[in-house]
């Protein structure tokens, strides 16, 4: 069964830098038929699509905070990383990651999800 | 890339069917059909529910079921009952590699 888990500290200050990582279990993330994504939910608000990466590095991200993300992978640890620069109290969310199946373009496993709050 | 629009809320007695819309645009829920819906309880992540506009993954009752007609997709679930209640989003494909999910919509069931 395959498994994602998001880890990285729950707390950025104003305009320092988010930074977190989800380890894969249970499967390998070396695969060409899946894109592994973040997604996040601020505090009773909705989902948004942060970004993917494929294996092979390829990057995509959302147009309105592709200035500020970074996405890596690390195929010989089997996780992938999310970096999200000056942060503001706008950035406080669950962060869930996540895999898309690449044919149909869905999430088919997700992580438990790690709140990160922005606060001084 | 603007959110796919939801209804904020809606509600159904028991044994009742109610259909959830998700409007986008002819940039992603028009132009592709690849569109998904997640089911979210409180404090869990979501599940999938609905893939490729109508494809049910397997373990999920046959009472929840996908539509899409123009610019406009919709879950229906029939025979509701409580264990449905929860919030419910859509997602579509926006083209380049990019996702764009609805607002979500909070299903009471009465």
């Amino acid at each position: 069964q395959l498994q994602l888990q998001e880890s990285g500290p729950g707390l950025a200050k104003p305009s320092e830098t988010l930074s977190l990582t989800c380890t894969v279990s249970g499967g390998s993330i070396s695969t060409s038929s899946y894109y592994w994504s973040w997604i996040r939910q601020p505090p009773g608000k909705g989902l948004e699509w942060i970004g993917s990466i494929y294996y092979s590095g390829a990057t995509y991200y959302h147009p309105s905070l592709k200035s500020r993300v970074t996405m890596s992978v690390d195929t010989s640890k089997n996780h992938f990383s999310l970096i999200l620069t000056s942060v503001t109290a706008a950035d406080t969310a669950v962060y869930y990651c996540a895999r898309v199946q690449k044919s149909s373009d869905f999430v088919d496993y997700w992580g438990q999800g790690t709140l990160v709050t922005v606060s001084s | 890339q603007s959110a796919l629009t939801q209804p904020r809320s809606v509600s159904g007695s028991p044994g009742q069917s109610v259909t959830i819309s998700c409007t986008g645009t002819n940039s992603n829920v028009g132009d592709y059909n690849f569109v998904s819906w997640y089911q979210q309880h409180p404090g869990k992540a979501p599940k999938l529910m609905i893939s490729d506009v109508t494809k049910r993954p397997s373990g999920v009752p046959d009472r929840f079921s996908g539509s899409k007609s123009g610019n406009t997709a919709s879950l229906t679930i029939s025979g509701l009952q409580a264990e449905d209640e929860a919030d419910y989003y859509c997602c579509s494909y926006a083209g380049s590699y990019t996702l764009v999910f609805g607002g979500g919509t909070k299903l009471t069931v009465l």
